[in-house]
């Protein structure tokens, strides 16, 4: 039992370029999402999904893409990386959306955009 | 939306002494409180959790406690280890249910 997988770790991009994170679970959850993570600022929300085949916005969703096409993963897609999308992503997971469900989440995937 | 304040960004103490970490919420219908505890390179984990319907929850050296009134909640750690220095963050759900983080706070233990 993995739990929540992610890649690559470290990842360099130049500004405009595009690139995908992967991101995979194996218990099963309905409830996946994506969160950055800067200096001073928390985890903020990017994107999320409920189930297969539906995804939503989070707080911070502007330049970034995702898809649910299976239970098992959800990819977060760059579309043109920008300086303001260096950070550290968190993939996450739970049973379910509502409250009192505990989030599991990756290892991280450190991305720099110069 | 709800909104989660933490506070002190950075603490320091010495080996044995207790830690105190606060948080602040808005959303008065919120009912969920975890704590989570993220180690160096490594993705964030859940340590305890509180609900609404009791004002305190312990596990062995940490404890939550909760004023719903206030609108805050604390993360006590004691007798702190050099194992405890990490980041912690506190969190509450938004009126959809997705939850909200705060700043995070940065625990050392010294030696």
């Amino acid at each position: 039992n993995a739990g929540v997988t992610q890649t690559p770790k470290f990842q360099v991009l130049k500004t405009g370029q595009s690139m995908t994170l992967q991101c995979a679970q194996d218990m099963n959850h309905e409830y996946m999402s994506w969160y950055r993570q800067d200096p001073g600022m928390g985890l903020r929300l990017i994107h999320y999904s409920v189930g297969a085949g539906i995804t939503d916005q989070g707080e911070v969703p502007n330049g970034y893409n995702v898809s649910r096409s299976t239970t098992e993963d959800f990819p977060l897609r760059l579309l043109s990386a920008a300086p303001s999308q260096t950070s550290v992503y968190f993939c996450a997971s739970s049973y379910s959306k509502g409250s009192g469900n505990t989030i599991y989440f990756g290892e991280g995937s450190w991305l720099t955009v110069v | 939306g709800e909104n989660v304040e933490q506070h002190p960004s950075t603490l320091s103490v010495q080996e044995g002494d207790s830690a105190v970490i606060k948080c602040t919420y808005s959303d008065s219908a919120s009912n969920y409180f975890p704590w989570y505890k993220q180690e160096l390179g490594k993705g964030p984990q859940l340590i305890i959790d509180i609900r609404s319907n009791v004002g305190e929850k312990k596990d062995q050296r940490i404890a939550v406690t909760l004023n719903k009134t206030a609108k805050h909640f604390s993360l006590h750690i004691t007798e702190t280890q050099p194992e405890d220095s990490a980041v912690y963050f506190c969190a509450a759900p938004d009126s959809s249910y997705k939850l909200i983080f705060g700043s995070g706070t940065r625990l050392l233990v010294r030696p």
